[in-house]
């Protein structure tokens, strides 16, 4: 079944506790970004990668880490999480033409508490 | 700064009685529009892509149109299956490797 995996499904940390929330799917996208679910707020792009090794800063990076060494898994890196980064994160890929990504498939979502 | 809005906020129908959801959008240039669906505690589900005014794309009860400003999802007889979030994204024709979304409807079709 073709999906996008995220673990753990449901985080509570302390401040300051490094977290990495993981990031998998199984088509072959090229185009992985990660997205924070805030309410009144909508999805905002935390970051994005193009392909394994080139990632970029969507709207709100501040605060994150992103890797991509290959290609199925782009893992979000929290080194020290602060109450403000508790959200709903997702996970999305999609394939690419031109290198233009299409739309976007989803992960099921991480709900992350930092108290 | 690119920026996408959505009306209404929540929008509550008789199961059977029409009606649509609005998507409005500011960027520099648009290469692409999309229209997710999501369900409590779960991701977005993909419904719709549009590029240019006047295309039109059609599922089921849904039917997705684009002006130069601005994006409709016409939802003809719902169900009450049909009640969901539909939140609206747009790709910056200069930054394409960017979307924008929008913060969404909450759809509620009583029976």
């Amino acid at each position: 079944e073709a999906q996008v995996t995220q673990n753990p499904r449901y985080l509570i940390t302390v401040t300051g506790k490094k977290l990495t929330v993981t990031c998998s799917q199984n088509m072959n996208h090229e185009y992985m970004s990660w997205y924070r679910q805030d309410p009144g707020l909508g999805l905002r792009q935390i970051y994005y990668s193009m392909n394994v090794e080139v990632t970029d800063k969507g709207d709100v990076p501040e605060g994150y880490k992103v890797s991509r060494k290959e290609k199925r898994n782009f893992p979000l890196i929290l080194e020290s999480p602060s109450p403000n980064q508790t959200s709903l994160y997702f996970c999305a890929s999609s394939s690419s033409g031109d290198r233009v990504p299409y739309e976007q498939y989803f992960g099921p979502g991480t709900r992350l508490t930092v108290t | 700064e690119d920026q996408v809005t959505q009306s209404p906020e929540a929008l509550r129908l008789q199961e059977g009685e029409s009606s649509s959801l609005n998507c409005s959008y500011t960027v520099s240039g648009l290469r692409g529009l999309f229209w997710y669906r999501q369900d409590p505690g779960k991701g977005p589900e993909f419904l719709f892509t549009l590029y240019s005014a006047g295309e039109e794309k059609e599922k089921e009860r849904l039917k997705a149109t684009l002006t130069k400003k601005e994006s409709f999802l016409h939802i003809t007889a719902p169900k009450p299956e049909d009640s969901a979030t539909y939140l609206c994204a747009v790709r910056d024709l200069y930054n394409f490797n960017k979307f924008y979304f929008g913060s969404g409807t909450k759809l509620n079709v009583k029976p």
